[in-house]
C-alpha cells in the first residue's frame, strides 16, 4: 500500500515553461488536494477535489489548473511557470470516514 | 472566512523542559474541527490529533497534551519533558470538514520548535 505517491521529488524549471506535477492515490480516497507551503506563511490549499469529475478552487488557485478524471490521479498543471510559484508542493487526501488527511512527501519546485 | 493564528513564529528551549505551542482559531461554523500536524526536518507531514468542536475534554498521549477551550477559541499543545526529536514546525488546522479533505484545511502559519541539547 503505497499512500499518497508525488512526482517528482525537485524541480527546477525556468519562467514560462510548463510542467504537470503528478499525484496518484491508491486507497480508494473521493478527496484529493493540492497544497503549496511557502516559508513563515504555512500551508495553503490551491486546488481540492471531492470525486472523479469534480474539481474546485482553494484559497491561491491561479496559476494552476488541476483535472480529475479518474478516481487515482489529480495532476497539477503549471501552464507558465513564475518565480512566485517557488514552493513545496503537497498532494493530500482521504475520505469522508477519516480522521486526518494522508499528504504525499512533497514536492520541491524552484522556478528561475 | 477560517483563520488560525500561531503567534509564536519559533520557540527555542532546553531539553526536558515544558513547552507549550498556542493555537487561536477563528470561525463561524457551530461544528468544526481541529488538528494538530509535525513537520520534522525530513519535510514530511505527520499527524497528530484531531479534535471536533463538541469534544472539549483535554486529551493527553504520552508526553503530548491538547487544551481546547472554545471560550477563547484556543487549541494549545504541550509537550512535557521534551526531546531533542520533538524539534520541528508543528501546524494547527482548522475545517468544517472531518478530515479535512472535502474542503481543506485552514493552516496556521507554523511555531518552529528546536529542544537544545
Amino acid at each position: 500500500n503505497a499512500g499518497v505517491t508525488q512526482t517528482p521529488k525537485f524541480q527546477v524549471l525556468k519562467t514560462g515553461q510548463s510542467m504537470t506535477l503528478q499525484c496518484a492515490q491508491d486507497m480508494n480516497h473521493e478527496y484529493m488536494s493540492w497544497y503549496r507551503q511557502d516559508p513563515g506563511m504555512g500551508l495553503r490549499l490551491i486546488h481540492y477535489s471531492v470525486g472523479a469529475g469534480i474539481t474546485d478552487q482553494g484559497e491561491v488557485p491561479n496559476g494552476y489548473n488541476v483535472s480529475r478524471s479518474t478516481t487515482e490521479d489529480f495532476p497539477l498543471r503549471l501552464l507558465s511557470a513564475a518565480p512566485s510559484q517557488t514552493s513545496v508542493y503537497f498532494c493530500a487526501s482521504s475520505t469522508f470516514t477519516d480522521e486526518k488527511l494522508f499528504f504525499g512527501s512533497g514536492t520541491q519546485l524552484s522556478v528561475l | 472566512a477560517q483563520k488560525v493564528t500561531q503567534a509564536q513564529t519559533e520557540i527555542s528551549v532546553v531539553e526536558k523542559e515544558d513547552v507549550t505551542l498556542d493555537c487561536v482559531y477563528e470561525t463561524r461554523d457551530t461544528t468544526y474541527y481541529l488538528f494538530w500536524y509535525k513537520q520534522p526536518p525530513s519535510g514530511e507531514l505527520v499527524f497528530l490529533i484531531r479534535r471536533n468542536s463538541f469534544d472539549e475534554q483535554n486529551e493527553i498521549s504520552g508526553r503530548y497534551s491538547w487544551n481546547f477551550q472554545k471560550s477563547t477559541s484556543s487549541f494549545n499543545f504541550t509537550i512535557t519533558a521534551s526531546q531533542v526529536v520533538d524539534s520541528a514546525v508543528y501546524f494547527c488546522a482548522l475545517s468544517d470538514d472531518s478530515g479535512g479533505g472535502a474542503d481543506g484545511l485552514t493552516f496556521g502559519k507554523g511555531t518552529h520548535l528546536i529542544i537544545q541539547p
